[in-house]
Parts: C-alpha cells; sequence; structure tokens
C-alpha cells in the first residue's frame, strides 16, 4: 500500500510559469488537504476537500487552484508561479473525523 | 476560530532527560488535539491525539500529553530523550470532529550525546 504519493518531489520554476503539483492516495479517504510549509509559520492550510466534487479555501488560498474529480487525486495548480511561493507542499487525506496521513511532500522553488 | 502556539521553536536535550515540548491552544468548541513528528525530509506523522475521554493520551515511541482545559495546553512529555527523537515536533488543534485542522509553528527537539 502507498498510501499519499506527490509528484514532483522537487522542482525549480520560473516566476510566471503555471504548476501542478499532483497528488494521490490509494486509502479510500473522502477527505484531502493541502498545505504549505514555512519556517517559523509551521503548516498552512491552502485548499481542502471533504469529498470528491467539493472543495473549499483554507487560511492561504490566494493563487492557487485545486479540483477533485474522483476520490483518489487532488492536484493543486499555480496558475502564475510567484516568488513568494517558494515552499515544501504537503498533501494529506483522511476519512471524516479521522487522523490526516501526509504525503512525502513537494520542494517547490519560484525563481 | 482556533490557534495554536508552541512554546519555543528550539529545544535542546541530552540523551536520557526529560523532553517537554509546550502547546497552549485557543478554540471556540471543544478541540481535537494532535502532536505530529516530522523527520528531515519527510512528511508528518502522527505521535498522539486527544478526542475526547481520558486527558492523559499516550503515543508511539513512548511519548505522552496531557489534557488541560484550565491551562488550555496539550505539552508533550517523553522520560527519557533518545537520539532518534531529534525532528521537528507541531501541535495542531480541530475545533469539531469533522474540520481543519490549524498547526503551531513546530519545535526543533535537538538530542545532545
Amino acid at each position: 500500500i502507498a498510501g499519499i504519493t506527490q509528484a514532483p518531489t522537487s522542482q525549480i520554476l520560473a516566476a510566471g510559469r503555471r504548476m501542478t503539483l499532483r497528488c494521490t492516495q490509494d486509502m479510500r479517504h473522502n477527505a484531502m488537504y493541502w498545505y504549505r510549509q514555512d519556517l517559523g509559520l509551521g503548516l498552512r492550510l491552502i485548499h481542502y476537500s471533504n469529498t470528491a466534487g467539493t472543495t473549499g479555501k483554507g487560511e492561504v488560498p490566494d493563487g492557487y487552484s485545486v479540483s477533485r474529480a474522483n476520490t483518489d487525486d487532488f492536484p493543486l495548480t499555480l496558475a502564475s508561479a510567484v516568488p513568494s511561493q517558494t515552499s515544501v507542499y504537503f498533501c494529506a487525506s483522511s476519512v471524516s473525523g479521522g487522523e490526516q496521513f501526509f504525503g512525502p511532500g513537494t520542494r517547490l522553488t519560484v525563481l | 476560530a482556533q490557534s495554536v502556539t508552541q512554546l519555543g521553536s528550539h529545544v535542546s536535550v541530552s540523551e536520557g532527560a526529560l523532553v517537554l515540548l509546550r502547546c497552549n491552544y485557543s478554540s471556540s468548541v471543544p478541540p481535537y488535539l494532535f502532536w505530529y513528528v516530522q523527520y528531515p525530509n519527510q512528511g508528518l506523522q502522527l505521535l498522539l491525539k486527544y478526542t475526547t475521554g481520558a486527558t492523559l493520551v499516550k503515543g508511539i515511541n513512548g511519548f505522552e500529553a496531557e489534557f488541560k482545559k484550565s491551562e488550555t495546553s496539550f505539552h508533550l512529555t517523553k522520560p527519557s530523550a533518545h537520539m532518534s527523537d531529534a525532528a521537528e515536533y507541531f501541535c495542531a488543534v480541530r475545533g469539531t470532529s469533522y474540520g481543519k485542522l490549524t498547526f503551531g509553528q513546530g519545535t526543533i527537539l535537538t538530542v545532545h550525546p
């Protein structure tokens, strides 16, 4: 069982480019989340999805979009990347009210 | 609304010494509280959680935490530190059983031989 996979592992991106971070889980969890981790700020929620077909905004949604076409996949898109989006991005999933399981992360650098 | 404050961004202990990582929270509803650990270049792993019931919660790797409502605290302890405990630790709060986590800033634990 893979749990949660994220791709790519790391990426260097020019400012203004479009980028999609991929997240796939095989645990059939209904809820999925995207966080960014920045030094001294902990993890901050970007977007979430309580079930396939629905999404919601978290604490820091600006500049990001998500979709949830099915249970397993929850891609995060940066339409036009900016340097302030340099961060480590974590995807997580859970059953309703349950423990969140985290992926290994994607390290993104925007130049 | 909910928030978490972890007191001390860095904590250093000697191997065999007591580990105490502090966490205070605020929540407008009865909280669900969590401690996660992150080893270098890895994702987060759940150490323990408090939902309801017993206020002293035991987790993996010998860690435990006590929910103190009167102090709005959920401090993480371990009686004897091991070198393998060196990592970053995050406290998190969830305000409802079906809600989003709010994380603290993290505490980096260093263990000296």
